[in-house]
């Protein structure tokens, strides 16, 4: 079985200031890792994700295999980034496939303050 | 809005009712997976279908069902309904199911049971 979990409810920052969203899996196989965004009355949006090593938004996540961590950063807050952010895992089922579900953590809800 | 639809945005009814969600995958898609987004437990996979036929089962209740039409459009099922099934149910789709296809979300329709 896999989980997600991400141990902050809540973060508030400062417009500016750095921040990091924590993500931790556990899975005994190779994962997918995901980070979605939920805005304000609006519908979940995938941000970034770990194959494709981009940066959107300015937000960047590395997988760390060995810490089972999928943490995400931004090195300056901007008031716009005020969301829910979930990371999400997508996993091989036995055959080596995926049929494509996606398991949440619980989401961290960030407010950026001017 | 070429996107995922769901309809209804909000549905208001009574325990012990049976209600159903409608949702509409985006052109060309034929997976379609509904999540449910509660306070307490989160957003989580209920189940998968693609191209018609169930392809994953996550969470699901005995009391809900869902089925796909041969038009790719899907209905989430929900009866004998109780307090707590009182939630936002999400619907995403995909263009195949398999690993690498990102999910679009729908906006989800917001259940309310008094």
């Amino acid at each position: 079985a896999q989980r997600v979990t991400q141990p902050e409810k809540l973060l508030s920052v400062f417009k500016g200031a750095p921040v990091e969203l924590k993500c931790n899996y556990s899975y005994s196989g190779s994962p997918e890792l995901f980070w979605y965004v939920q805005y304000s009355r609006q519908r979940l949006q995938l941000l970034l994700r770990h194959i494709s090593r981009e940066s959107i938004k300015g937000f960047t996540a590395d997988l760390n295999k060995g810490e089972t961590s999928f943490h995400l950063k931004k090195p300056f807050a901007q008031e716009e980034d005020s969301a829910m952010y979930y990371c999400a895992l997508r996993a091989r089922n036995a055959g080596g496939t995926s049929y494509g579900k996606l398991t949440f953590g619980q989401g961290t809800i960030l407010t950026v303050h001017p | 809005d070429s996107g995922v639809t769901q309809t209804p945005k909000h549905l208001i009814t009574a325990t012990g009712q049976r209600v159903t969600l409608r949702c509409s995958p985006r052109s060309g898609d034929l997976s379609v997976y509904w999540y449910q987004q509660s306070l307490d437990q989160g957003l989580q996979f209920l189940i998968q279908y693609y191209n018609g036929e169930e392809r994953a089962k996550g969470n699901i209740l005995e009391r809900f069902s869902a089925q796909q039409f041969p038009d790719l459009h899907s209905e989430l099922n929900l009866s004998s309904l109780e307090l707590g099934d009182s939630a936002l149910y999400f619907c995403a789709s995909s263009r195949s199911g398999r690993l690498g296809d990102e999910q679009y979300f729908g906006p989800g329709t917001r259940l309310t049971v008094t």
